[in-house]
């Protein structure tokens, strides 16, 4: 059974910190890994999909890896901004119908 | 290009009453997805249609949890009746299908509360 656990639970940073956040797995056979951003009160927002056969995917400031043989992900965000506070779901997708398995998340704080 | 809409916003229900939600997905995608994220924690998928059709519904408590997909666009969760432990918001997400990928998109979700 998968399995996906996101360390630290909680972060809260300075301004212009770059940051990463954990994300592991237990069953090395995905497909897929997404990393989506959740603000309160509001749904999630994809940020970066990761095909099982990638190594890092990147957008702007954020730049997330792979590496399925250890069963981990990491989300690196350079310079990080009060904006970037929120948190951070990572989940996988390791069947053929696109069910994604969650972690429970980072809650990030970035103080201005 | 209009994102997953949901409504309600937010319920609040007092334990053994019952609740419906209800999903207008992004039009086109053929796969519609129930998650329940209770406090603190990551969604979990409920159910999973594809067109009208159940793909997955192994983690939903089918004695009080109840769906529907009615021609393939809109769909309905229900609880009946509720329990204090279904606190939590419901969201729902929409994809396609480009090849062995399944890129899923959220709407805002309903947050319910039982007292």
């Amino acid at each position: 059974k998968q399995e996906v656990t996101q360390i630290p639970a909680a972060l809260s940073v300075p301004e212009g910190e770059n940051l990463v956040l954990n994300c592991s797995f237990t069953d090395s056979a995905i497909y897929n890994l997404q990393w989506f951003r959740q603000d309160p009160g509001k749904g999630l927002t994809s940020l970066l999909l990761i095909q099982s056969s990638q190594r890092e995917q990147t957008s702007g400031r954020l730049n997330a890896s792979l590496d399925k043989s250890s069963g981990r992900s990491t989300l690196y965000i350079a310079a990080s901004q009060p904006g970037d506070s929120a948190t951070y779901l990572c989940a996988v997708n390791s069947g053929n119908t696109g069910k994604l398995i969650f972690g429970q998340g980072t809650t990030l704080q970035v103080k201005p | 290009e209009a994102g997953v809409a949901q409504s309600p916003r937010y319920k609040i229900i007092e334990k053994r009453q019952s609740v419906a939600f209800w999903c207008n997905p992004i039009s086109g995608h053929a796969t519609l997805y129930w998650y329940q994220q209770i406090l603190g924690q990551g969604p979990k998928l409920l159910i999973q249609f594809q067109n009208n059709g159940v793909v997955d519904d192994s983690q939903l408590p089918k004695d009080r949890f109840s769906a529907e997909r009615l021609k393939g666009v809109d769909s309905t969760l229900k609880i009946q009746p509720a329990k204090l432990e279904d606190s939590a918001v419901y969201l729902c997400a929409s994809s396609t299908i480009r090849g062995r990928t399944y890129e899923q998109y959220f709407g805002p979700g309903t947050r319910l509360t039982v007292t």
